[in-house]
């Protein structure tokens, strides 16, 4: 079994300030782990994912994301917002193991504060 | 351009009426999924399809049913048994292998009036 927590529905950050969206995962094998940000009425677009090797993965935008497997968790950083930014993110795990199925997260609800 | 076309955008539905989501994929994806979102809830996984002529239901199957007779294309069905409808429907594709992250549609908007 595999499942995620997104922990804070909605979070707000000043313009320039750090961005820090969290999630744990919960998996029986090791796991790839996915970040999507969406636009409102918009498709899903991924931001980056770990796979193996660095835990420490760069994406677009200038985001990146640490794998930590003691903490089982994959948070999502940024170091500057912007207000470009504004939107909802979700981190997704599937499983190693054979062409296992997504599972998502609640989302996070990104707000950008001029 | 290679990409996942979902149509219509937005569809309005009266209530006791099934309607048709389409999907179509160029990306020669073996894998396709529906997911539904709700505020606050998420994408859930409705049904996904590994290969052609085959496909399992997903988290929250009832009131809708798929077919996937060519590999380019998924379509959703979504009955009058669902009870809840009005969503937003998202189909996304996927090549061979678990490290391969899934490619979404723009989505279609259900409204039930």
């Amino acid at each position: 079994a595999q499942s995620v927590t997104q922990l804070g529905s909605h979070v707000s950050v000043s313009e320039g300030a750090l961005v820090l969206l969290r999630c744990n995962y919960s998996s029986s094998v090791p796991p790839y782990l996915f970040w999507y940000v969406q636009y409102p009425n918009q498709g899903l677009q991924l931001l980056l994912k770990y796979t193996t090797g660095a835990t420490l993965v760069k994406g677009i935008n200038g985001f990146e994301a640490e794998f930590k497997k003691s903490e089982t968790s994959f948070h999502l950083t940024k170091p500057s917002a912007h207000m470009s930014d504004a939107a909802e993110y979700f981190c997704a795990v599937r499983r190693n193991f054979g062409n296992e199925k997504l599972t998502f997260g609640t989302g996070t609800r990104l707000t950008i504060i001029p | 351009d290679g990409g996942i076309t979902q149509s219509p955008k937005y569809l309005f539905r009266k209530e006791g009426q099934n309607v048709t989501l389409s999907c179509e994929q160029n990306l020669n994806h073996d894998a396709m999924y529906w997911y539904r979102q709700d505020p606050g809830q998420g994408l859930r996984l409705i049904y996904y399809s590994q290969i052609v002529n085959d496909f399992q239901k997903g988290d929250i199957a009832e009131g809708y049913s798929v077919s996937r007779e060519k590999k380019e294309s998924f379509p959703l069905t979504v009955t009058s048994a669902q009870k809840n409808p009005t969503a937003f429907y998202l189909c996304a594709s996927s090549p061979p292998g678990g490290s391969t992250e899934a490619f979404f549609g723009q989505g279609t908007r259900l409204t039930v009036v």
